[in-house]
């Protein structure tokens, strides 16, 4: 069974731009989640989309956003870059979402400057 | 806020050496994940915990939940150089619990074996 893909791997941004991000869960699994990991904060939740609703968010502000679409394939949206936001995005998938098992993809590079 | 925290948060050991990491919350879990993340990729799955002083075995790890299901630990037995890596927590707490649920990862322990 193929993993969880994400693309792009790396991004380099400028501030005020906007970027989208790209996830294909496992097959089968209708539960994808967002989270942005620094070293700082470490793995922090976004947000998780089940069967194309937002089913939780995190506490993060309105420029993050996302969208699930009807294959399980989910986007993440981050509108008027700014520095802090230069991190690890790592999309899982979990056959049940909430709290059950994460598998994780490799991950979007984001860097802004 | 529920915080995990983990300890200690960086390990620097020599191949053969034996190791723990900690994960502690003042909550009650109501299960727990480990995971291990390399460089470049993101975390894999070790192993869940349910059951409150439940031991798990995985080749040279061993993990091990609270009786109280508030803390947990990860044991490493004659460390190699491939169990390097950041080994991370994460916590689902007994009143957070249904389809609204949603995993907490802890600060994480960063772990590297030299030979």
């Amino acid at each position: 069974k193929a993993g969880v893909t994400q693309t792009p791997r790396y991004l380099i941004k400028t501030r005020g731009q906007q970027v989208t991000l790209s996830c294909s869960p496992i097959s089968g699994h209708r539960s994808v989640s967002w989270y942005q990991q620094t070293p700082g904060q470490g793995l922090q939740f976004l947000f998780e989309y089940f069967s194309e609703t937002q089913r939780n968010k995190g506490n993060f502000p309105g420029r993050f956003s996302g969208r699930q679409f009807s294959n399980s394939r989910s986007e993440m949206n981050v509108s008027t870059l700014e520095l802090g936001d230069s991190a690890l995005y790592l999309c899982a998938s979990s056959l049940f979402g909430g709290a059950w098992e994460q598998y994780f993809g490799p991950g979007t590079r984001l860097t802004v400057t | 806020t529920q915080l995990l925290e983990q300890s200690p948060q960086f390990l620097s050991i020599q191949e053969g050496e034996n190791l723990t990491v900690y994960c502690n919350s003042s909550s009650v879990f109501s299960s727990l994940q480990w995971y291990r993340q390399e460089p470049g990729e993101g975390p894999v799955l070790l192993v869940t915990v349910v059951t409150g002083g439940e031991v798990k075995k995985l080749k040279r790890l061993t993990f091990q939940f609270g009786d109280a299901r508030k803390d947990s630990s990860l044991h490493i037995t004659a460390a190699q150089p491939g169990d390097t890596g950041l080994y991370l927590c994460a916590g689902r707490w007994m009143e957070n619990t249904g389809t609204a649920s949603k995993l907490t990862f802890g600060t994480g322990t960063r772990l590297q074996v030299t030979l």
